[in-house]
């Protein structure tokens, strides 16, 4: 069975342009959460959705938002870069709500 | 906000060696989970935990969870090189908060 995939694998954006991320979680899970993981730190929460509405949302500015499609495939969208957005963004599905959730290889923004 | 803390940060030991690590939340977790991630990877579920004061064990690994359930450990047993990499715990429900992170390194 395929894992969770992600697109693109890396990223290179200038300061102040948009970027668009996808996942695609594993057949059958219905809950996607997007994390951000800079170099030496853990995951941070930024979203979570599950059956396509949002039940979960970090701290993080509005400049960040997400979406679930009807076949659970996600996208993250960011606004208006910052160099202090460059991070390595990784999805996680898992089957219902807090489960244990699978991670996508994710994918490495580098913001100039 | 949240907090999730875990000690030490880093953490060598020779081979054979055990090796234990602490994870302390600001608040009561609904349940706690634990990943591994290796170097230049993704984190990798190892474990979840729920009830107040459960202890599992996985081969040569050992989760517990707290009384209060605001703390968990991982023990491992006679370390091996391939247990090399940084280990979180982690809790929530419609958050989910990650652990700061505790590195292995594995001295052969």
């Amino acid at each position: 069975d395929a894992g969770v995939t992600q697109s693109p694998t890396h990223l290179i954006k200038t300061r102040g342009q948009q970027v668009t991320l996808r996942c695609s979680p594993i057949s059958g899970h219905k809950s996607v959460s997007w994390y951000q993981q800079v170099l030496g730190q853990g995951p941070q929460f930024i979203f979570q959705y599950y059956e396509k509405e949002e039940r979960g949302r970090g701290n993080f500015p509005d400049r960040f938002s997400a979406r679930q499609f009807p076949n659970y495939s996600s996208e993250l969208n960011v606004n208006a870069l910052l160099l202090g957005d460059s991070a390595l963004y990784l999805c996680a599905s898992s089957l219902v709500l807090s489960y244990e959730q699978y991670f996508g290889p994710g994918t490495r923004l580098t913001v100039t | 906000g949240q907090q999730v803390m875990q000690i030490p940060q880093y953490q060598h030991v020779q081979e054979g060696e055990d090796f234990t690590t602490y994870c302390n939340s600001s608040t009561t977790l609904s349940n706690i989970q634990w990943y591994k991630q290796r170097p230049g990877g993704h984190p990798v579920f190892l474990i979840q935990l729920v009830k107040s004061g459960e202890v599992k064990k996985q081969k040569r690994l050992t989760f517990q969870f707290g009384e209060a359930k605001k703390n968990s450990s991982l023990h491992i047993t006679a370390t091996q090189t391939t247990d090399v990499g940084t280990y979180f715990c982690a809790g929530g429900w419609n958050q989910f908060y990650f652990g700061t992170g505790t590195s292995l390194t594995v001295i052969p």
